[in-house]
Parts: structure tokens; C-alpha cells; sequence
């Protein structure tokens, strides 16, 4: 089982439309969970973080983290033709001076118009 | 101010040639990581910087790989008798002391053939 699982995709979703990218975690020392973009050729960039169960928002982004069932969530509101792009969820396991991040193999978004 | 800036960008190496892959991370950014991208996959952790100091390099495949940040600054990855699975993109990424955020730098593609 990899520690960090996304379904590959590609997920489409029409013009204005919610996307849901979903993202479980294997390691309950799992502490802090981030989603990164990654535009074909580019390098990640980081969108959103969140450390506590429930929800935070930030604009058209929402990450939602529920360490029970160990899964975290990304829902993109009024998606746009530039959000296609791959997601990465990644996890971090505060480990002393451990800090590395494990990443999932990523979820292609496509917005269509 | 500048980002993470990696050389070079593209780097094409016959079987068995050594490569040096460097990065310069963010300035006053005391933790520096190396990831490798395989194509269609998630970046996976090689290994972790704080100043001078390698706290972790669980994630380097091989006695083939090597890395070095001798004055706690830039740093190279050195990677001897390349093969064709040493193909993918190398990513550096690096974030302030005891700060989750990584950023990362626009990779190098480096095509063993």
C-alpha cells in the first residue's frame, strides 16, 4: 500500500462546476498535509495546508482533513479552464528533524468549457 | 524576492557519464530537499539539509547518488554512472527553519540515453 493514495484521473469537470480531488493517508503520525498544483513541465506550487480536522478555505479552494478516516480532501469552486493541472497531496511526519514530504502520485484535473 | 533556481535545466547524459545537478535555494533558507519526479508520478523525497548538515538521505536509490551543501547554501547533486533509470526530473526545493512550506525550483530533466 503506498502511503500516500490519489486517483490518477484525469477527472473532468465543466466550466463553473465543483471538482473534488481526494487524497488518503496511510501514516497516522501524518501531522501536516498540503496540496501543490503542477502545470505541465512546471514545478509544484503550494495552494493550501491544513493541520486540523474539519475545513479551511481560502478564495475558490477548500481543504478538508479528517484524520480518523485519514483523508483529506481539495474542492475548487466556479472551476476555471486554468485550474487543469495535476494535484499532489503530500503529507509530512513531524519527526523530529525528519521534515521530508511523501506525495501521491498526483490527480489530473480537466476543465472543459 | 528570488525563488529557487536550479542548472541546469535540461541535462542529456549518456549511460555511465557523471552528472552534477545544482540548486540555489532561497536566500536565509536554512532546509534544502532533493525530490525525484518520475514521469507521471508524484515527487519522492531523496534527501534533507539543514544549513551544511545531511539530516536524511533515506531516499537516495543508490551508492550511486550523492549530494553536498558544503557551506549551507547551494547545493549539488552528484549522480555517477548515470542510467536509464536515473531519467527523471530533480527537483530542490527549500523552506525557513521549523516552516512546513517547501518551495520548489523549476527542476532539472535530466534523459539518460
Amino acid at each position: 500500500q503506498k502511503e500516500v493514495e490519489q486517483n490518477s484521473g484525469p477527472l473532468s469537470v465543466p466550466e463553473g462546476a465543483i471538482a473534488s480531488l481526494n487524497c488518503t493517508y496511510s501514516d497516522r503520525g501524518s501531522q501536516s498535509f498540503f496540496w501543490y498544483r503542477q502545470y505541465s513541465g512546471k514545478s509544484p506550487e503550494l495552494i493550501m495546508s491544513i493541520y486540523s480536522n474539519g475545513d479551511k478555505e481560502d478564495g475558490r479552494f477548500t481543504a478538508q482533513l479528517n484524520k480518523a478516516s485519514q483523508y483529506v480532501s481539495l474542492l475548487i469552486r466556479d472551476s476555471q479552464p486554468s485550474d487543469s493541472a495535476t494535484y499532489l497531496c503530500a503529507v509530512k511526519v513531524n519527526t523530529g528533524t525528519a521534515s521530508k514530504l511523501t506525495f501521491g502520485t498526483g490527480t489530473r484535473l480537466q476543465v472543459t468549457l | 524576492g528570488a525563488g529557487v533556481s536550479q542548472s541546469p535545466r535540461y541535462k542529456v547524459a549518456k549511460r555511465g557519464q557523471d552528472v552534477a545537478l545544482r540548486c540555489d535555494p532561497i536566500s536565509g533558507h536554512v532546509s534544502l530537499f532533493w525530490y525525484q519526479q518520475a514521469l507521471g508520478q508524484g515527487p519522492e523525497f531523496l534527501t534533507y539539509f539543514q544549513n551544511e548538515a545531511q539530516l536524511d538521505k533515506s531516499g537516495l536509490p543508490s551508492d550511486r547518488f550523492f549530494a553536498e551543501r558544503p557551506e549551507g547554501s547551494v547545493s549539488t547533486l552528484k549522480i555517477q554512472r548515470t542510467q536509464q533509470e536515473d531519467s527523471a526530473v530533480y527537483l530542490c526545493a527549500s523552506s525557513r527553519v521549523g516552516a512546513d512550506t517547501q518551495y520548489f525550483g523549476p527542476g532539472t530533466r535530466l534523459t539518460v540515453l
